[in-house]
């Protein structure tokens, strides 16, 4: 199985600020990496896939970068709403991995 | 827009077989896409469980494989999840999710999750 390692866990930023989470993958997987964002309580909302697409309807401020094994998501500028814990997931292989996830908190 | 909601029991006992149903709605399954299970234990990550095309054709997790099937029902709309021998780390939040993409595959969207515990 391919692991999938996220950095850091947890992350306390203020609204405005920009924010960068990382995923890393155990072996290249190209750009088969997709992002999602989980708000307390709900289901996991699909972000970005192929490393950087971004899914319509999520804000331009989000955006993903990378490729093999080093992957970014970042937000450039942080809103209230943004505040939840995001995971990447590969699909290069099966089965399908996620990251354990950053939790993204209110400084 | 496409909605997707699980249904099945809330408690299960030791060994015994976990039974969850995804409902679709706003999509025929017989149209196409894979359709998936994920669950997540209680504080913790996404474990992708299997997925299931509306052929029947399905693909499942190797840490699993040996206790779940995944079925198909067109006629209904829905696609069922079982998961046999269910122990106390089976315990979890379980997702169904429409898995789309050609290769760079991802789940969207979800439904709201049930959460099953496993208990006596």
């Amino acid at each position: 199985d391919i692991q999938m390692t996220q950095s850091p866990s947890s992350l306390s930023a203020s609204v405005g600020d920009r924010v960068t989470i990382t995923c890393r993958a155990s072996q290249s997987i190209n750009i088969y990496l997709n992002w999602y964002q989980q708000k307390p309580g709900k289901a996991p909302k699909f972000l970005i896939y192929a490393a950087s697409s971004l899914q319509s309807g999520v804000p331009s401020r989000f955006s993903g970068s990378g490729s093999g094994t080093d992957f970014t998501l970042t937000i450039s500028s942080l809103q209230p709403e943004d505040f939840a814990t995001y995971y990447c997931q590969q699909s290069y292989s099966t089965p399908y991995t996620f990251g354990q996830g950053t939790k993204l908190e209110i400084k | 827009q496409v909605q997707l909601q699980e249904s099945g029991p809330g408690l299960v006992k030791p060994s015994e077989t976990l039974s969850l149903t995804c409902t679709v709605s706003g999509y025929s399954i017989s149209s196409g896409y894979y359709w998936g299970w994920i669950r997540q234990p209680p504080g913790k990550g996404l474990e992708w469980i299997g997925s299931i095309f509306h052929s029947g054709s399905t693909y499942y997790n190797p840490s699993l494989k040996s206790r779940v099937t995944i079925s198909v029902d067109t006629s209904k709309n829905q696609f069922s999840l079982r998961l046999s021998s269910v122990a106390a780390a089976d315990t979890a939040m379980y997702y169904c999710a429409r898995e789309m993409g050609s290769g760079y595959n991802w789940f969207d969207p979800w439904g709201q999750g049930t959460l099953v515990t496993v208990s006596s």
